[in-house]
């Protein structure tokens, strides 16, 4: 267990439709970031936020945004749903900093978008 | 454009052999260098490499960096059955644009 939770663990929603994920960081971890993880496209980074503030950004669709939250949650937000962003989404937290690249997983959520 | 690519894509071996998993990347501003094991779930870190020649060791696990080169090995000697996984390279540059390699999936058979 990283100690860094996600929910839902799964998800079903159609294409066209928005969804919201969640992530709660380890305890004292500042920086959140999101992953995609598709059987063709392996681990994508989607975007990183340090202490609520957006530090660095990959590969993340316009219809997709996700923010932080004083209390240092994170919510990726997934609109207008197509069937290729069925996925496994991953959220992982790190200290920050030098050190903060040893980042630590949450369990994932499986995305189906039908 | 970055880019992490992992050799081979996928390995089978025996129990008590040794493999050598190799990572060679090609990013600009370069910060770390990381190995991470993801069995049927998430990714799980391993080893976090900065500094060229200093060998990271975990028990059977070792891992060595060549900023030089461009590349990373990982070391699993004695190889177990529990060792099966895919094996994520992951290099972090200075902007934190995470680049994962595509992972080299072990198998090892009894």
């Amino acid at each position: 267990d990283s100690g860094v939770t996600q929910t839902p663990k799964h998800l079903i929603t159609a294409t066209g439709q928005r969804v919201t994920l969640r992530c709660s960081p380890r305890s004292g971890d500042l920086s959140v970031y999101w992953y995609q993880q598709s059987l063709d496209q392996g681990l994508q980074f989607l975007i990183q936020y340090y202490n609520g503030e957006e530090r660095a950004k990959g590969n993340i669709l316009e219809r997709f945004s996700a923010q932080q939250f004083p209390d240092l949650h994170s919510e990726l937000n997934l609109s207008s749903l197509e069937l290729g962003d069925s996925a496994l989404y991953f959220c992982a937290s790190s200290v920050g900093g030098i050190k903060g690249d040893e980042q630590y997983f949450g369990p994932g959520t499986r995305l189906t978008v039908t | 454009e970055d880019k992490v690519v992992q050799s081979p894509l996928s390995l089978v071996v025996h129990e008590g052999d040794t493999v050598t998993l190799n990572c060679s990347y090609e990013v600009t501003n370069f910060r770390s260098l990381l190995w991470y094991k993801q069995e049927k779930k998430a990714p799980t870190f391993l080893f976090m490499l900065t500094s060229s020649g200093i060998e990271k060791k975990s028990g059977r696990l070792s891992s060595i960096l060549d900023k030089k080169e461009l590349f990373s090995i990982l070391n699993i000697t004695a190889t177990q059955t529990g060792d099966s996984a895919v094996y994520l390279c992951a290099v972090a540059p200075y902007n934190n644009d995470m680049r994962f390699g595509a992972g080299t999936r072990l198998t090892v058979k009894p």
